[in-house]
């Protein structure tokens, strides 16, 4: 079985464009977290969905947004890209919210020039 | 708010001996989970070990065991065994449970193993 899925590996953006990043759960996976890790530190919590829905957001301003699709994949979109927003992405997939335990993608690492 | 706090930014071991990671965390909750995640230099952030904080046994998964100390609010990661292929960062994570999935993670410790 696949794991989850990351698109692209990496990616060179100019500061003010616009990024869509991609996810696709483990199969049988509803619930998708996205998170943004800056070089040296430990990954930082983005959003949470599940079923379609947001269930949670971090402290990130509103240039981010999420959403997922039907199939339960899921899309991290950044708008007008700070040099600050340079860093890897990394998506997780858990079967359902809570208690089960959450598996990772490769991230796609994000230079913002 | 939860926090994680990993105070050994590098540590080193021998290959075959046994080294020990020290995680320390902060929450007001009672029941949450407790996570050691592996990322080496591919990137991938892969699942060590997992520790259900309203058991009190220690989690172990072959070479890897933690040792919970829920009242210290401790949770080590004690690496058995060292193999060269577990040089890597390793992060410990919480998460409180119910329907927001949020792990939070420390700063990570880099382990080194050498030959």
């Amino acid at each position: 079985d696949a794991g989850v899925t990351q698109s692209p590996t990496h990616l060179i953006k100019t500061r003010g464009q616009h990024v869509t990043l991609r996810c696709s759960p483990i199969s049988g996976h509803k619930s998708v977290s996205w998170y943004q890790q800056v070089l040296g530190q430990g990954p930082q919590f983005i959003f949470q969905y599940y079923e379609k829905e947001e269930r949670g957001r971090g402290n990130f301003p509103d240039r981010f947004s999420a959403r997922q699709f039907p199939n339960y994949s899921s899309e991290l979109n950044v708008n007008a890209l700070l040099l600050g927003d340079s860093a890897l992405y990394l998506c997780a997939s858990s079967l359902v919210p809570g208690r089960i335990s959450a598996f990772f993608g490769q991230g796609t690492r994000l230079t913002v020039v | 708010a939860q926090t994680v706090t990993q105070s050994q930014p590098e540590m080193s071991v021998q290959e075959a001996e046994t080294v020990t990671l020290s995680c320390t965390y902060d929450t007001s909750e009672n029941n949450y989970y407790l996570f050691w995640y592996k990322q080496p230099p591919s990137r991938q952030m892969i699942l060590v070990i997992r520790q259900e904080a309203y058991k009190q046994q220690n989690a172990t998964e072959n070479r890897f065991s933690v040792n919970f100390q829920k009242a210290a609010k401790s949770f080590s990661l004690k690496i058995s065994d060292s193999q060269l292929g577990d040089t890597a960062m390793y992060f410990c994570a919480f998460n409180r449970g119910g329907s927001n999935y949020k792990l939070t993670f420390g700063k990570g410790t880099l382990l080194t193993v050498n030959p």
